[in-house]
């Protein structure tokens, strides 16, 4: 059974389109996160959701919204692409225990691939 | 200065060498530490969690220096399969928020 699994895990469209990215999670985490690695392989948070709630967004283009429907989805909608976007993209998964000032270990997805041409 | 720093290496080793690879960060109220790995167009999966007594699993030992501010891998005996970027990951309080080290690529050669 996959844990964290993402759709498409490759993407390649043209400049100005909008497309989306859906990631699902059936480990029954509360928190999904979203990262981008770039070319240089930096992997840098995007967004963080804990309860379907928002709790960390980044300095991100608001061109780049996320929806979480439910705790076990977190998807990422990207409005006009710009060559920069390309990338790729991580969804992942982790238990609550920031209450307590802790993080956990975070299950990452597969990554979908996105080439803007 | 980053908030989580490394060597990006890469590291060129030989089968059975030890490697040690350090990461140091900015905030001193970090609470979490792990090292992560993360193979050539894979998602970085957890390697170990970082404890302030340290911590050993197999070949992998990992240290933390509050003082100074930073944490060590050191890989014993290296095997072909260690071939990897190794991710020094830290959690800071108040938000959920995890920051990744760009990583330290790691070849272990026959």
């Amino acid at each position: 059974d996959t844990a964290v699994s993402q759709t498409p895990k490759y993407l390649v469209t043209q400049m100005g389109n909008d497309k989306s990215i859906k990631c699902e999670q059936n480990l029954g985490h509360d928190t999904m996160y979203w990262y981008k690695q770039d070319s240089k392989k930096f992997l840098k948070i995007m967004f963080s959701y804990n309860n379907k709630e928002l709790i960390i967004n980044e300095t991100v283009p608001n061109r780049f919204s996320p929806k979480s429907p439910d705790k076990a989805h977190l998807n990422l909608h990207i409005n006009s692409l710009e060559l920069g976007d390309s990338a790729v993209y991580f969804c992942a998964s982790s238990q609550d225990r920031e209450i307590r000032g802790l993080s956990d270990e975070q299950f990452f997805g597969p990554g979908t691939r996105l080439t803007v041409l | 200065r980053k908030e989580v720093e490394q060597d990006p290496g890469p590291f060129n080793v030989p089968e059975g060498a030890t490697v040690a690879f350090n990461c140091t960060y900015s905030n001193s109220a970090s609470q979490s530490f792990f090292w992560y790995r993360q193979d050539c167009r894979k998602e970085p999966k957890l390697l170990m969690s970082v404890y302030s007594s340290g911590n050993e699993d197999g070949r992998f030992t990992a240290q933390l220096n509050r003082a100074s501010q930073y944490i060590s891998l050191l890989i014993r005996d290296s095997k072909l399969s260690d071939s990897a970027t190794y991710l020094c990951v830290v959690g800071n309080t108040g938000g959920f928020k995890t920051i990744f080290g760009a990583g330290t690529r790691l070849f272990v050669k026959a």
